[in-house]
């Protein structure tokens, strides 16, 4: 299985800083790398897939990046509606592996 | 557009079905997964249908666990058998698209808790 390992677990940051979020695969998957946004009592929502792409209505402040190990989930400018949980996923191979989660929190 | 519904408290060794009903796409139509939270815990991800009705399981999950799809009700199931103490989670039900296998649309969730 691919273990995929994000950090930090949790971050505290104000409305409008810059957020970043890094996920670290096990072995390269190339760009096969999904992130997710969690609010609390809700379903995961898809903001990007394949590393870099933004999923349809999702708002510009967020973007991907990476390819083979190393990716990272920005926010341009943190909005309130922002603070929850952000978890990557990797889709190169079945089993399908999620991070552990990072929580932004309001500073 | 995904609706789950069957959960619910069971006792260890027990069964349950969790059923997904879809509205304004095709489940048979679709790749089609679960994906389960434990309590206060990240998400994992349980099975999934291809179109051609081939199904892939969790490790966790083998030979308890059964997908399966019913296309006259448009549903998506989970047969859940066997069951124990760590099967305890909040079970979605998403549409894969195949590119870049991304979860793109997610039910609500029902809630399985496994306890005696």
């Amino acid at each position: 299985d691919i273990q995929m390992t994000q950090s930090p677990s949790s971050l505290s940051a104000s409305v409008g800083d810059r957020v970043t979020i890094t996920c670290r695969a096990g072995q390269s998957i190339s760009t096969y790398l999904n992130w997710y946004q969690q609010k609390p009592g809700k379903a995961p929502y898809l903001l990007i897939y394949a590393a870099s792409s933004l999923q349809s209505g999702v708002p510009s402040r967020f973007s991907g990046s990476g390819s083979g190990t190393d990716f990272t989930l920005t926010i341009s400018s943190l909005q309130p509606e922002d603070f929850a949980t952000y978890y990557c996923q990797q889709s190169y191979s079945i089993p399908w592996t999620f991070g552990q989660g990072t929580k932004v929190e309001i500073k | 557009q995904l609706v789950e519904s069957g959960g619910g408290l069971v006792q260890p060794g027990g069964s349950l079905r969790l059923s997904c009903a879809a509205s304004r796409f095709s489940v048979s139509g679709n790749y089609m997964s679960w994906v389960r939270q434990a309590p206060g815990k990240g998400l994992e991800w349980v099975s999934l249908i291809y179109i051609d009705g081939s199904p892939y399981y969790a490790a966790s999950v083998k030979g308890r666990f059964t997908i399966s799809r019913d296309s006259s009700k448009n549903t998506l199931y989970l047969q859940m058998n066997s069951l124990r103490a760590e099967d305890t989670a909040v079970y979605y039900c998403a549409r894969v698209e195949s590119n870049y296998w991304r979860f793109a649309t997610w039910g609500q969730g029902t809630l399985v808790t496994v306890s005696s």
